[in-house]
């Protein structure tokens, strides 16, 4: 099944403790996302990549790192997570063919 | 900076029609996406339009005016499980994969 996979579902975690969302598509898609979506706010963009080693920066990137090292995978990653990081995070991928992305399920974040 | 509008929320009878509108005004324009989600789900694209006019897709059509900055999501004979939130987003660069969403707007489906 196409799909877009996000690990965790539901995370609580500690101000400052590094932490590691994971995003696999087995879609072949090249381009990657991920997205904050927060009440009132809608979906905003954090960071992007459109192929493996080719990363930029969205609306809202300051606080989170990102990194492709293969085409499937694309990590966000919180350094040091503060309580204005609380959010549902979704990744999401596309090819150069379909249009429209393809969101994974959603993290919900809790920090604390 | 980006923005774009759709109204916050929405009542409609099952059985009917209802329009959802977006305008926008951004920094750049390759094409218009509209997404459903679902509560506590992710989205789900529902059509895209990058020329003037109507694209219709069985019960869900979409409209675009690019000199207006408009198009709108029209859902015909409405079902309770269409009860869910409408997202509206411009493409800002043509690979398609910088999207700007709006706020979205959620439908509510009454018997």
């Amino acid at each position: 099944e196409a799909q877009v996979t996000q690990n965790p579902r539901y995370l609580i975690t500690v101000t400052g403790k590094k932490l590691t969302v994971t995003c696999s598509q087995n879609m072949n898609h090249e381009y990657m996302s991920w997205y904050r979506q927060d009440p009132g706010l809608g979906l905003r963009q954090i960071y992007y990549s459109m192929n493996v080693e080719v990363t930029d920066k969205g609306d809202v990137p300051e606080g989170y790192k990102v990194s492709r090292k293969e085409k499937r995978n694309f990590p966000l990653i919180l350094e040091s997570p503060s309580p204005n990081q609380t959010s549902l995070y979704f990744c999401a991928s596309s090819s150069t063919v379909d249009y429209g992305y393809t969101f994974g399920s959603g993290t919900r974040l809790t920090v604390v | 900076g980006q923005n774009i509008d759709q109204p916050t929320e929405m009542t409609a009878t099952e059985g009917a029609i209802v329009q959802i509108n977006c305008t926008y005004q951004t920094s750049g324009f390759n094409g218009l996406f509209w997404y459903q989600q679902h509560a506590g789900e992710a989205p789900t694209f529902l059509s895209y339009n990058v020329l003037d006019g109507l694209e219709e897709k069985g019960r869900f059509s979409s409209f675009l005016s690019r000199s207006k900055g408009y198009s709108y999501l029209l859902l015909k004979e409405l079902q309770m499980k269409d009860s869910a939130s409408y997202l509206c987003a411009v493409s800002l660069n043509n690979a398609g994969n910088m999207l700007t969403f709006g706020g979205g707007t959620r439908l509510m489906v009454k018997p």
